[in-house]
């Protein structure tokens, strides 16, 4: 079946720590997303990838890194610089084709990745 | 900065009744999203509006334009519709392409009971 999978579901981070969450999608899709999701809060971006080899930071990238280095995965790496890292990640892909229809497309998500402070 | 409201932020119902929830805007959007979020943590893309009316099952989704306003409804509501709906858009962006993802509001948790 063709979807998102993000791993692991859960993660606990060690202080100083760098940990890095997996997104990985076979639905042929150019574009992928990283959103954090904090109790209360709507998700806030945190990255996004419009093409491999290309990414662009969302509203919340300090302590963040993502590399694109193949169109299937899209990998989030929490650095040791991201104070207040516990929350729940989601991982989005869309086909964005033309420029004008990228406003235009849905957007499917991972089941998320759940990351604690230990 | 541009935001999204939901109303309610919390809303408890019986099973059977018809359930509204509403979500506003603050500018121009090229799309609204309409997303179901499960206890577990997943989400599901349940609609993707730019005008009118779209029906899937039980679920209708609405948009006003011109008043930056959409509502969700749910009829004969059953203890399985129990979940987070989140709103979120694509604000218009100078160039026209939105590529910079979407604006969530905070979500509507809903409880269906027996």
């Amino acid at each position: 079946d063709g979807g998102i999978t993000q791993s692991p579901k859960y993660l606990f981070r060690k202080e100083g720590q760098n940990v890095t969450l997996s997104c990985e999608q076979n639905l042929n899709h150019d574009a992928m997303y990283w959103y954090r999701q904090d109790p209360g809060q709507g998700l806030r971006l945190i990255y996004y990838s419009q093409i491999v080899n290309d990414f662009q930071k969302g509203d919340i990238a300090e302590g963040y890194s993502v590399s694109r280095e193949k169109k299937e995965s899209f990998p989030l790496t929490v650095t040791s610089a991201q104070k207040n890292p516990t929350a729940f990640y989601l991982c989005a892909s869309s086909r964005p084709g033309s420029p004008r229809a990228v406003a235009k497309n849905i957007q499917y998500f991972g089941a998320g990745t759940r990351l604690s402070v230990l | 900065k541009n935001e999204v409201e939901q109303s309610p932020q919390n809303l408890t119902a019986q099973e059977g009744e018809f359930i509204t929830i509403n979500c506003s805007y603050s500018v121009g959007i090229s799309a609204l999203h309409w997303l179901q979020q499960h206890p577990g943590g997943g989400i599901v893309s349940l609609f993707m509006l730019s005008s009118g009316k779209k029906k899937h099952g039980r679920l209708i989704a609405t948009i006003n334009i011109q008043e930056k306003h959409s509502s969700l409804h749910i009829t004969a509501s059953h203890p399985r519709d129990s979940a987070v709906y989140i709103c979120a858009v694509r604000y218009n962006t100078p160039s026209g392409g939105g590529a910079d993802g979407l604006t969530f509001g905070k979500g509507t948790h809903l409880i269906i009971q027996p």
